[in-house]
């Protein structure tokens, strides 16, 4: 069975500081795919990003990074110095090799950034 | 590229009466669409998988004929949700997998639906 863990509710933050969103998954797979997903007020989802399983190299893009860690089963994501448009909800989600399966969805961090 | 539409953004309608909900890929072909369900506040929970031309797989827990899917064409896939009533409020969300993507997912803005 696949499930994916997003331990932290609700963050709050102020603006400018640096916040990391824990994402735990279990999968049975050897070959999976990891996702991040933000969901503003409005409620459409915005990809963030993916990561093959074979891809442990760290990502940065602009403000964000993501860090892959395949021995702790961790997909983690930082936003550093924080804005406020940051607020929202974020997805972390997984999905299998198999072809036509759905991703799988953690129960998102609420993410609150204050000026 | 891999842009979905989904209609309507909301909806309201009267309790017993149906409702149907489109989801259409609009640059792309997508053999295997996914309607998710929402609750306030919580994750999205997958309802069922659709592909194109045949009988959609719901998940456990999901009534087929109170939500029903219908993928008939490569780029529409629909969700009606059948005598509905205030419980079946929630925010809808269909998912597109692009043929030629591996594993790229593409998500419609989501229907609201409140059922009075």
């Amino acid at each position: 069975a696949q499930k994916v863990t997003q331990a932290q509710t609700e963050i709050s933050v102020v603006e400018k500081e640096d916040v990391t969103l824990d994402c735990v998954y279990e999968t049975r797979d050897t070959t999976y795919y990891l996702f991040w997903y933000k969901q503003p007020p409005s409620g459409e989802l915005v990809f963030l990003i993916r990561r093959n399983s074979f891809d442990e190299q760290n990502e940065i893009s602009g403000r964000y990074s993501w860090n892959f860690q395949k021995s702790t089963s961790s997909f983690n994501f930082t936003i550093t110095a924080s804005q406020v448009v940051d607020s929202a909800v974020y997805f972390c989600a997984l999905r299998a090799n198999q072809a036509g399966t759905a991703l799988i969805f953690g129960k998102g961090t609420t993410l609150s950034v204050s000026s | 590229g891999a842009v979905v539409s989904q209609h309507p953004s909301w909806v309201i309608c009267k309790s017993g009466t149906s409702v149907k909900i489109e989801c259409r890929s609009l640059d792309f072909q997508a053999t295997t669409m996914f309607w998710y369900r929402q609750f306030p506040k919580q994750s999205l929970m997958l309802m069922a998988t659709s592909n194109e031309g045949s009988k959609a797989t719901y998940e456990q827990g999901v009534e087929k004929d109170k939500f029903l899917i219908n993928h008939a064409s490569l780029t529409l896939s629909t969700l009606t949700v059948t005598s509905a009533h205030p419980e079946d409020s929630s925010f809808y969300i269909c998912s597109a997998r692009p043929d030629r993507e591996v594993y790229g997912y593409t998500f419609g803005s989501g229907t609201r639906l409140t059922v009075v």
